[in-house]
């Protein structure tokens, strides 16, 4: 059974520049995350899906920062412009599931961002 | 509120010894409490997880964690260490009276193993 799959890999870009992630999760796992790991830190949750719906976006920063899941299975993550301190692992994780008990996540590779 | 604090931001250990990574939370609710492991250029891995059944929880590869209420602690061990073993830990904990799923994830311990 394939994982979650994201890409790309790596990302470089100049300040002001957009970017855009893209993660497919495992089938048939309706809640989608995205997390930010800085450098040194464990990751962050910027926003959380189930289905097509963001439930959970509280950490997400709106002025630059944008996803969608519109069909309720692939998701993409954009940040427009992109700015020095974006650098960081972008990771996506998924799960069967998001309701009172602990779901399993399952994490991506991640993208790692380089900002110029 | 949910936070973890790992004690050590870097562990290095011989192979064949001991390994211990410690880890303590806080929690306004009964927490569930995970261990993960991510290699380089690896996706984030479950080690294993407490979510209150048995306080003493067996994970893959040889290692195990304790929840220990008193303490506030769930100190992550293994008896052997091996060169596989090398990678981050994150401790993590979820408050199951909160947000569904919700990870808190702690600031990492790097495990180096020596030969």
């Amino acid at each position: 059974e394939a994982g979650v799959v994201q890409s790309p890999r790596y990302k470089i870009i100049e300040k002001k520049q957009p970017v855009a992630f893209w993660c497919n999760p495992i089938s048939g796992h309706n809640t989608l995350y995205w997390y930010r790991q800085n450098l040194g830190q464990g990751p962050e949750l910027l926003i959380r899906y189930e289905n097509e719906e963001a439930v959970d976006d509280s950490q997400l920063p709106k002025d630059r920062f944008s996803a969608e899941r519109l069909k309720g299975v692939d998701s993409t993550l954009k940040i427009q412009p992109a700015e020095l301190g974006d650098s960081a692992v972008y990771l996506c994780a998924s799960s069967f599931g998001a309701g009172g008990n602990y779901n399993e996540q399952f994490f991506g590779p991640g993208t790692r961002l380089t900002v110029l | 509120a949910q936070s973890v604090t790992q004690l050590d931001s870097h562990v290095s250990v011989s192979e064949g010894t001991p390994v211990l990574l410690r880890c303590n939370y806080s929690s306004s609710y009964s927490p569930s409490l995970f261990w993960y492991v991510q290699h380089p250029n690896k996706g984030l891995q479950l080690l294993l997880k407490y979510t209150s059944a048995a306080t003493l929880v067996k994970g893959i590869n040889g290692f195990e964690a304790e929840f220990k209420k008193s303490e506030t602690s769930f100190h992550l061990t293994k008896p052997s260490a091996h060169m596989s073993d090398a990678a981050e830990y994150f401790c993590v904990v979820s408050d199951r009276g909160g947000t569904a799923s919700k990870l808190t994830f702690g600031t990492g311990t790097r495990l180096q193993v020596t030969l």
